[in-house]
């Protein structure tokens, strides 16, 4: 199995700050075939279920704004969210979508003082 | 609008068996890859496993293969997850999702699973 090591699992920052929340995988999310790399990031707000943030890596889903951008290729890969608002309060979890059985990170609380 | 409601869950005694059920709707259910994911009361996220189109194929975490089965009724546009010989460490909220490309594009609310004696 793939294993997602993510990082931090906690942070706690004022609104308009930016943020970043790393993943990293034990093997590499590279495919050789298409050159992109199977990585997704959700976002759970509080009592609700996750939704797809960002797939291949750097894709946004439709109508995620663009204040959140993901980047990182094989093993290393990076949520960033510039200019924090508040209603990005949750948890965020990476996740392979590489091969099978999926897996995903041990997520990331993100707290607004 | 795609909505996916789970039912069947609830407190069940160690060892014993349940069934949860997962109704589509807002799309053409029998177009698409379903999987269940779950959640722990400490917030681990686990994928337990998917379902073809047509049903004629699943794949499964290897931890969770011999006790859970995935299928589908796509007449219903249901989906379901058999759990069998369940444990403590079932305890959870399982949702069901529609899949796209291995990932969860929607999301049901999710269903509680309390596994105690």
């Amino acid at each position: 199995d793939i294993v997602m090591t993510q990082s931090p699992s906690s942070l706690a920052v004022s609104a308009g700050e930016t943020v970043t929340i790393n993943c990293k995988s034990s093997q590499s999310l590279l495919s050789s075939g298409n050159q992109k790399n199977y990585l997704a990031w959700y976002q759970q707000k509080p009592g609700q279920s996750p939704k797809l943030l960002i797939y291949l890596a750097s894709t946004r889903e439709s109508g995620v704004p663009d204040r959140f951008i993901g980047s990182g290729s094989r093993t290393d890969f990076t949520l960033t969210i510039s200019s924090v608002q508040a209603e990005d309060l949750a948890d965020y979890y990476c996740q392979q979508h590489y091969s099978y059985p999926l897996t995903f990170g041990s997520g990331t609380k993100l707290e607004i003082k | 609008e795609v909505q996916l409601v789970e039912s069947g869950g609830g407190l069940v005694q160690p060892g014993t068996s349940l069934k949860l059920s997962c109704v589509a709707s807002g799309f053409t259910f029998s177009d698409y890859w379903m999987s269940w994911v779950r959640q722990t009361p400490g917030k681990t996220m686990e994928w337990i496993g998917d379902i073809k189109y047509d049903g004629s194929y699943t794949n499964y975490a290897p931890s969770l293969k011999n006790r859970f089965t995935i299928s589908r009724d796509n007449a219903k546009s249901t989906l379901y997850l058999q759990m069998s010989n369940v444990r403590s460490e079932d305890t959870a909220t399982y949702y069901c999702t529609r899949e796209e490309h291995n990932m969860g594009i929607y999301w049901g609310q999710g269903v509680m699973v309390t596994v105690s004696s």
